[in-house]
Formats: C-alpha cells, structure tokens, sequence
C-alpha cells in the first residue's frame, strides 16, 4: 500500500518569505508527527497529533511555526517568515497506535532551502 | 531533560566483521527502544525494536540488547555487507508516543 508521502520533495524560498509543507499518512493511521533534521543531524521532535486529541506543540521551535491536521488526516506545517536557519529536512511520520505496538513509517522530507 | 546518547558517531568496519553502536539514555521510565536505519537521501526506517520486558532480540544479522539497569542498549550487526552502510539512530521512549532521539552513527563498511 502507499506510505507517508510528502510534498514538496524539495523547496527553495527566500529568507522572510512563508512555506507550506503537506503530509499525507498512511490511511487509517490516526498518529502524525512532524520532525526536523539538519544536515547529518539526529531528528529534531516538532510537533504530534493523535486523532481529535489536542496536538502536543511541545517541540515547535517558535511562533513562526504552526501544523494543522484536517480530518485526521493530511497535515500541514506551516513556516512564517522563514529564516536561514530553518533550512532542513522537514520529516513527517505516521503510525496506527501507541508506540511499541506500531512503528513509526516516515515520508521521504521535504528538504527546505532559505536563501 | 531526558536525553539519548549514542556512540561512535562514525563507525568504519572491514565488510564481513561485526559492527556495535551503542546507546545510553536517561529516562528510567523509557519502555521502549527502536533502531532506525537512513540510507543518504531516503527515509529512517524501522529495522529492529525492543521493549524492557526483555533483554535481547534478533533477526537474521541484527540483534539488539537492553539493559534497563545501566540504562543502555546496543545494536549489532554481524557479518556486514556493503548495503549496510547508512546512518543508524537509537530512539527511547518518554511516553506513549513520544521519542527521543540519538544524534547518529554512520556506519561505513570497507570491501
């Protein structure tokens, strides 16, 4: 069946300007989280969402960052006046329940460019 | 904060020995502990997990250990082969949803 698939693949924009990132789970997985992972970097938690649950936004790393998941399903981050050092992998991963009973299944990132 | 350390940052093996990367993290309460392997340029995927009922688990080459009292697990990977090279992260988790992540290991193996 289809995985997590993202979009963009790859996106260039200049610094002050904003982006959108889209995530589409895997069907029925009611679990959706956004990381980031600089260059040869480990993954940088952002922010999760679990079914109507109120998502935890522990890890957005400021107010220019938000993500909304519609329907329980696509997700999007959204980056307001983006900055250099936003420039990353952006990862987003699904999974169908609690940790240990089902993995994690990432998209293969959209990698964001500021200039 | 809790914290997962990993270890080497860089491991470069001759194709065939064995290779260990090893993880220490600080939450007593982490119950669970994936390792996830990330080819250049693709997605980390799930290749083996553990959780704290037991204290080692395989399949095939890959086997991984726990030990809850030391607070660390190891991955190993024996006879390697050229398609094992990629960057390894260790995870624990801190609740029933949330992971922390270790910063890493490129294993490189040598023909």
């Amino acid at each position: 069946g289809a995985g997590v698939s993202q979009s963009p693949s790859n996106k260039v924009t200049e610094k002050g300007k904003d982006v959108e990132l889209r995530c589409d789970p895997i069907s029925g997985h009611t679990a959706l989280y956004w990381y980031r992972q600089s260059l040869g970097q480990g993954l940088e938690f952002l922010i999760y969402f679990q079914g109507n649950s109120a998502p935890d936004k522990s890890g957005l790393p400021s107010d220019r960052f938000s993500a909304e998941r519609t329907g329980g399903s696509v997700s999007t981050l959204t980056i307001q006046r983006t900055q250099q050092e936003d420039s990353a992998v952006y990862l987003c991963a699904s999974s169908s329940t609690g940790l240990g009973n089902s993995p994690l299944h990432f998209g293969n990132g959209t990698r964001l460019t500021v200039t | 904060g809790e914290n997962v350390e990993q270890h080497p940052s860089t491991l470069s093996v001759q194709e065939g020995d064995s290779a260990v990367i090893k993880c220490t993290y600080s939450d007593s309460a982490s119950n669970y502990f994936p390792w996830y392997k990330q080819e250049l340029g693709k997605r980390p995927q799930l290749i083996i997990d553990i959780r704290s009922n037991v204290g080692e688990k395989k399949d095939q080459r890959i086997a991984v250990t726990l030990n809850k009292t030391a607070k660390h697990f190891s991955l190993h990977i024996t006879e390697t082969q050229p398609e094992d090279s990629a960057v390894y992260f260790c995870a624990a988790s801190v609740s029933n949803y949330q992971l922390i992540w270790g910063a890493g290991t490129k294993l490189i193996i040598k023909p």
